[in-house]
């Protein structure tokens, strides 16, 4: 079975600044997608960004970015120009692409880092 | 629907009695999931509908949680003789399908309290 580890329980940031939010997995598949929600308040799970693991190139959606090493099983999410709007909870989250397998299709969530973002 | 939409929103109970939860998944949707985040914790799989297919029940605590969807549409998961460490929020998810990393969409969820 897969899982997913964030090491973080709890982060902060200036505004403004730079944070970055870690994010292991540990699976034996080839094929799979790679996930960060964020959660503000209002419980509604928001998708940040997503990442093919078949794709060397780190995802970028305008602020947010990854870092992803296959290899080390590693999956870091970059807020740059942190605003007060960014904090939540942020969850990890791998998805299996192994059709036939036990967890094709699932999310599998990493516990969760609260991103604390001071003015 | 535009989203996952879910009902009710809160929902407190007593101890020992049935309660239903409802999702319905954005239009179009073959994939439906129903997650549980325990207070200040992760998202916890419960259960997986995916088109006509049987549905993957693997993550369901007890026999006491059900689920079902009708017309591969609605779903409605059922917890009966509720106790307290069901309090919880449960969360709903649809996609386009299980597969070829389809983005997974939430629905805001409902917060269950066991009295």
């Amino acid at each position: 079975a897969q899982t997913v580890t964030q090491s973080q329980p709890e982060m902060s940031v200036q505004e403004a600044e730079t944070v970055t939010l870690s994010c292991t997995y540990d699976t034996s598949e080839s094929d799979y997608y790679l996930f960060w929600y964020k959660q503000p308040p209002s419980r509604q799970m928001i998708l940040v960004i997503r990442q093919e693991a078949y794709k060397q190139q780190n995802a970028t959606e305008n602020r947010f970015s990854v870092n992803f090493q296959k290899a080390a099983k590693s999956f870091s999410l970059k807020i740059s120009d942190s605003q007060l709007g960014d904090a939540a909870m942020y969850f990890c989250a791998y998805r299996s692409d192994n059709a036939g397998g036990t967890s094709y299709g699932k999310l599998t969530f990493g516990q969760g880092t609260i991103l604390t973002v001071h003015p | 629907g535009a989203g996952v939409s879910q009902s009710p929103s809160n929902k407190v109970t007593e101890k020992g009695k049935d309660v239903e939860l409802r999702c319905d998944p954005i239009s179009g949707h073959t994939a439906l999931y129903w997650y549980r985040q325990s207070l200040g914790q992760g998202l916890e799989f419960l259960i997986y509908f995916q088109g006509n297919s049987a549905p993957d029940k693997s993550g369901l605590p007890s026999d006491r949680f059900s689920a079902e969807r009708t017309g591969g549409s609605v779903s409605t998961l059922t917890i009966q003789r509720t106790q307290q460490e069901d309090s919880a929020v449960y969360l709903c998810a649809s996609s386009l399908s299980g597969g070829r990393g389809n983005t997974i969409y939430f629905g805001e969820g409902s917060w269950l309290t066991v009295v």
